[in-house]
């Protein structure tokens, strides 16, 4: 298995306050991922990365900021927690890019938040 | 924009029967298509994918897909279909425009009966 570790793997938290998951990776991968899964939605990007401190938007940005100080260390924040960002958050990593002969993704186990 | 359709949402089938997961997809250029499989509870895993080249591919666990570029399509398929198979089974695609992108369907639980 890859070495992707996500912290925490549960918080339930209270709408309004800031929030903060964290990705750690062993792979030394260039590429990471932020993803929400929700039911009837499948996965849906976030934010993504392409190196240190190089970060762009994914389809659902919005409410959330991203931070890579390091290879291995990314990020997700939501600065004021709101009800509908209620979800399982993946990260995820890969070597290359997803078109490329290597560029499959790897999945971490996922952490579940909930926003009451 | 790229798209990626799972007709169903739910697919049932009796263990030692064939299977088939459907996938559609819409993007601009040539696709690169990607199938996963998720467990309770775990994150996804990667099954296979098309890139270019032989339209039927072979995956791990005995799957393959095939790839039809006149009909849109990326089905899963297994020849005999087992208990363990039972798993939530996402298709994705990417473009060339968008390679640091892939966009995911809404997934299709499979659940083998025994």
């Amino acid at each position: 298995d890859a070495g992707i570790t996500q912290s925490p793997r549960h918080k339930v938290t209270e709408t309004g306050t800031p929030v903060t998951l964290r990705c750690h990776q062993t792979e030394n991968h260039r590429y990471m991922y932020w993803y929400r899964q929700d039911p009837g939605h499948g996965l849906r990007l976030i934010h993504y990365s392409y190196g240190v401190k190089d970060t762009d938007k994914g389809e659902v940005s919005d409410g959330y900021s991203v931070s890579r100080s390091k290879t291995e260390d990314f990020l997700l924040t939501l600065e004021s927690a709101t009800s509908s960002q209620t979800s399982v958050y993946f990260c995820a990593i890969s070597e290359t890019l997803p078109g490329l002969s290597t560029g499959e993704l790897f999945f971490g186990e996922g952490s579940r938040l909930t926003v009451l | 924009a790229q798209s990626v359709a799972q007709p169903e949402d739910q697919v049932n089938v009796a263990e030692g029967n064939p299977l088939t997961v459907k996938c559609t997809y819409s993007v601009s250029g040539n696709p690169y298509l990607f199938w996963y499989v998720q467990y309770p509870n775990r994150g996804l895993q990667f099954l296979l994918k098309y890139i270019t080249g032989d339209n039927l591919v072979k995956g791990s666990y005995g799957f393959e897909a095939e790839f039809n570029k006149s009909q849109t399509s990326f089905h899963l398929k297994k020849p005999s279909a087992l208990v363990s198979d039972s798993a939530l089974y996402f298709c994705a695609v990417g473009g060339i425009g968008s390679a640091r992108q892939l966009t995911f369907g809404s997934g299709t639980q499979l659940t083998v009966l025994p």
